[in-house]
């Protein structure tokens, strides 16, 4: 079955360590997303990419970073430099047509907790 | 800048009330519209969406949306809500290059 696939679900960081969050995804999308997700706040755009080799910053991209070297592959390195990391991390994909990016698909999430 | 507004934070409803979440985007360029809805401890799913045709647009579960374009609006309806559908709910605008989403609203039906 194709679809999007977040690991860890749960992971835990010292402070002052870098961690990397893995998306991978098998529907063939061109672009993928990472949202972060806080109560109240809604899903907020860590960084985005269209194509392979390709990516922007999104509205809250410091302290994070990001790369696409495979269409399947959007890992989120979340960076010590983040000041408040502990969160929901939600990777999504889309196809895009002429008109923009069709409807997002998901994956399961990854809660990040700094300990 | 691209955003989109919900306007309700948080909504409380009886059973049979009727349901109307605003969503108001800003957008320079053609646009796709969603509506997402994410049930407690439950990944987001989609309710509906639009591309083009029709302002009208039912989705999943007796929701429907009306597009607007005058208003950059978007809103979310259902004529009678259950107690099932208490979740919170997303509306997103998918532009030319990017999918931005609204803070969300937080729908609870009481019985």
């Amino acid at each position: 079955d194709g679809g999007i696939t977040q690991s860890p679900k749960y992971l835990f960081r010292k402070e002052g360590q870098n961690v990397t969050l893995s998306c991978e995804q098998n529907l063939n999308h061109d672009a993928m997303y990472w949202y972060r997700q806080d109560p109240g706040q809604g899903l907020r755009l860590i960084y985005y990419s269209q194509i392979v080799n390709d990516f922007q910053k999104g509205d809250i991209a410091e302290g994070y970073s990001v790369s696409r070297e495979k269409k399947e592959s959007f890992p989120l390195t979340v960076t010590s430099a983040q000041k408040n990391p502990t969160a929901f991390y939600l990777c999504a994909s889309t196809r895009w047509e002429r008109r923009g990016n069709t409807e997002a698909f998901f994956g399961q999430g990854t809660r990040l907790t700094v300990v | 800048a691209q955003s989109v507004s919900q306007h309700n934070h948080h909504v409380i409803l009886s059973e049979a009330a009727s349901l109307e979440l605003g969503c108001n985007y800003s957008y320079g360029g053609t646009v796709n519209l969603f509506w997402y809805v994410q049930y407690p401890g439950q990944h987001l799913q989609l309710l509906l969406k639009y591309f083009s045709g029709d302002p009208l647009v039912k989705g999943i579960k007796g929701f429907e949306a009306e597009f607007i374009k005058s208003k950059f609006s978007f809103n979310l309806r259902k004529p009678s809500v259950q107690w099932s559908d208490t979740a919170e709910y997303f509306c997103a605008v998918g532009g030319y290059n990017k999918l931005i989403f609204g803070a969300g609203t937080r729908l609870a039906v009481h019985p």
